[in-house]
């Protein structure tokens, strides 16, 4: 079965301090990872898509990277306004399947 | 700016009643989605629309029920049927092509008088 899992479940960092959260994959025919944002009771705003393994995509403080088995994505001196949850999905290979985790919930304290 | 609309932001059913979440898009998308996000657990597919006036079950279709008569719209039906239609619904919408991005909507709360 297809299962992608996001870990931690919830991490605190506090300001400045550099981390990674982890999304692990078990499925075939990899299409795409998306790393998605989720602040409390909006929807997700997409971050990054990465297609193949060894890519890496950037954004001031985040960056994602993609390996055949999961993906990271690191925070560089996270700042408060980090704080959320952030989403792992996976495109497989069904038409317009996507697969998400349950997410990490950052925190960052000042 | 374009987007997802969705709305209302909170919505309360009664027993027995069917409600209505409107979902609308203007970002020229073909393909448009709904999810239901439930604390705990990754978002659940419920339908998704790959075009117009065509649309698939997802993997929690019961108790729900979509139409897709204009590209920009693809409001979702929540029935009597669904016994626990408490969640937090989100629309997506994205280009109809392999690998590309959702782009999701802020949400409608549904919860039981």
């Amino acid at each position: 079965e297809d299962q992608v899992t996001q870990s931690p479940e919830a991490l605190r960092l506090q300001e400045g301090e550099s981390s990674s959260l982890n999304c692990s994959y078990t499925v075939s025919g990899l299409r795409g990872l998306f790393w998605y944002r989720q602040d409390p009771g909006k929807g997700p705003e997409f971050l990054f898509t990465l297609y193949s393994a060894g890519e890496e995509k950037e954004k001031e403080r985040l960056k994602a990277t993609l390996t055949k088995k999961e993906s990271f994505l690191h925070i560089t001196a996270p700042k408060p306004e980090d704080s959320a949850t952030y989403l792992c999905a996976v495109h497989m290979g069904g038409y317009q399947k996507v697969t998400f985790g349950t997410g990490t919930k950052l925190q960052v304290i000042p | 700016d374009g987007g997802i609309t969705q709305s209302p932001k909170y919505l309360f059913r009664k027993e027995g009643q069917n409600v209505t979440l409107s979902c609308e898009q203007n970002l020229n998308h073909d393909a448009m989605y709904w999810y239901r996000q439930d604390p705990g657990q990754g978002l659940r597919l419920i339908y998704y629309s790959q075009i117009v006036n065509d649309f698939q079950k997802g993997d929690i279709a019961e108790g729900y029920s979509v139409s897709r008569e204009k590209k920009e719209s693809f409001p979702l039906t929540v029935t009597s049927a669904q016994k626990n239609p408490t969640a937090f619904y989100l629309c997506a919408s994205s280009i109809e092509r392999y690998n590309q991005p959702q782009h999701f909507g802020d949400g409608t709360r549904l919860s039981i008088l």
